[in-house]
């Protein structure tokens, strides 16, 4: 199957702007969906069908992406956004649905 | 309150079976597409499997095709997870969520935990 590509780690300061990147060719086909995950809890939809938020998510969660890759933007990063970070889409084969590996956020 | 609720996890040898169960409440569970979806300590998010919402399709991961089947009880509002042949390498906190329709899994549980071991 399909893979999805993030950075393991990423750092950002309290009240700065960081960008999580995911990468893959099924991107091409089938939209991104972000989610975030806290120690000990269920994931949580943040972004879905590449730029949309839920109800109920903070506006500083924003998405986008072009090509074989895929964004998550938090704007004015809190120290609650401190979180492991997935993407995931559907493959190409419409079989099977992938997670890239996450990316641990730090808020320093 | 829309919630989904695993269980039937546990310590099961290798080689072993288990069958994992998803309650579902507040919210029509037979309109909706539904995923399991595992993480191993200290691992990332890995989907497993897939049933949609008539239970006429059903799709596996390749790392479980064979092994682990998906059904459901529209009646109940229940999902299943029947798992066969268990290996060292399944043992993880499983999940149910659901399929928003927009392809996004905007419901998850708090899964239950499957140690595989002797």
């Amino acid at each position: 199957s399909s893979m999805l590509t993030q950075d393991p780690a990423v750092s950002v300061a309290l009240g700065q702007t960081v960008r999580i990147t995911c990468q893959g060719d099924i991107l091409r086909s089938y939209y991104a969906h972000w989610y975030q995950q806290k120690p000990g809890q269920a994931p949580i939809l943040l972004i879905y069908v590449k730029d949309n938020r839920p109800s109920g998510i903070p506006d500083r969660f924003s998405g986008s992406g072009s090509g074989n890759t895929a964004s998550l933007t938090i704007t004015g990063a809190q120290a609650e956004d401190e979180a492991d970070y997935y993407c995931h889409s559907r493959d190409t084969d419409g079989n099977h649905w992938v997670f890239g590996g996450g990316t641990k956020l730090t808020v320093l | 309150q829309v919630q989904l609720v695993e269980s039937g996890g546990g310590v099961v040898q290798p080689g072993g079976s288990l069958r994992l169960s998803c309650a579902a409440s507040g919210f029509s569970f037979s309109s909706y597409d539904m995923h399991w979806v595992r993480q191993a300590p200290g691992k990332g998010l890995e989907w497993v499997a897939f049933i949609q919402y008539d239970g006429s399709s059903k799709y596996f991961a390749d790392s479980v095709k064979g092994r682990f089947t998906i059904s459901r009880d529209n009646s109940k509002n229940t999902l299943y997870l029947q798992m066969n042949s268990l290996r060292a390498e399944d043992t993880a906190v499983y999940s149910c969520a659901r399929d928003s329709t927009r392809g996004a899994f905007d419901i998850w549980g708090q899964g239950t935990l499957v140690t595989v071991s002797s």
